[in-house]
């Protein structure tokens, strides 16, 4: 099991506004980073750090923190939001890095 | 642009090593951390390890008895050998770019192990 844990599965319907949650005793001290990952493709990083936004990624997609529980908020999802998405920060050692377990989220 | 290229044998027999290299294209090596990152077929993301320009390595201690991350400056190339491979080595594996969050992935090499 990871040391960051996920909801399996989330849906939203279109239009609408969805939290994506990861919950870790890392989270505590260190952000989490995300990714969104198609089918058959490989990841690509959606959030980092504080509340940065990588490259081409629509400001409709942010993120928070508080406490043991980070979170991706998606506003106003789009039918190509539709993916699975991981969490990724430091283990409770502080040492490793870690994944979360991944949350499928369909968009209705 | 960046780019990240992987190549490596995607047929192994239990017991054998799994080898995969990854080159860098474009930006700088140096100053940059690099990872081994895999996904079993349906299932999440694992990290592996990380190598900087130096030589530094971290490994995931799950796998740090098997794993070697080594990097060739000269070329812009990291690579991954994972020895006495089984089924449960099975999966795609990735290289990736950063240090804790990762920007740029190479596009994945399904690696089976089966007799």
């Amino acid at each position: 099991s990871s040391e960051l844990t996920q909801d399996p599965a989330v849906s939203v319907a279109l239009g609408q506004t969805v939290r994506i949650t990861c919950q870790g005793d890392s989270l505590r001290t260190h952000y989490a980073s995300w990714y969104q990952q198609k089918p058959g493709q490989a990841p690509i990083i959606v959030m980092y750090g504080k509340d940065n936004r990588a490259s081409g990624i629509p400001d409709r997609f942010s993120v928070s923190s508080s406490g043991n529980t980070g979170s991706l908020t998606i506003a106003g999802a789009q039918a190509e939001d539709e993916a699975d998405y991981y969490c990724s920060s430091r283990d409770s050692s502080g040492k490793y890095w870690v994944f979360g377990g991944g949350t499928k989220l369909t968009v209705l | 642009q960046v780019q990240l290229q992987q190549w490596g044998a995607g047929l192994l027999k239990p017991s054998e090593t799994l080898s995969l290299t990854c080159a860098v294209y474009g930006g700088s090596f140096s100053g940059y951390f690099w990872n081994w990152i895999r996904q079993p077929p349906g299932k999440g993301l694992e990290w592996i390890g990380e190598i900087n320009h130096s030589g530094f390595t971290n490994y995931n201690p799950s796998l740090k008895s098997r794993v070697t991350i080594s990097v060739d400056t000269s070329k812009n190339q990291f690579s991954l050998r994972l020895t006495s491979v089984t089924a449960a080595d099975t999966a795609v594996y990735y290289c990736a770019r950063g240090f804790g969050w990762y920007s740029f992935w190479g596009q994945g090499t399904l690696v089976t192990v089966s007799s």
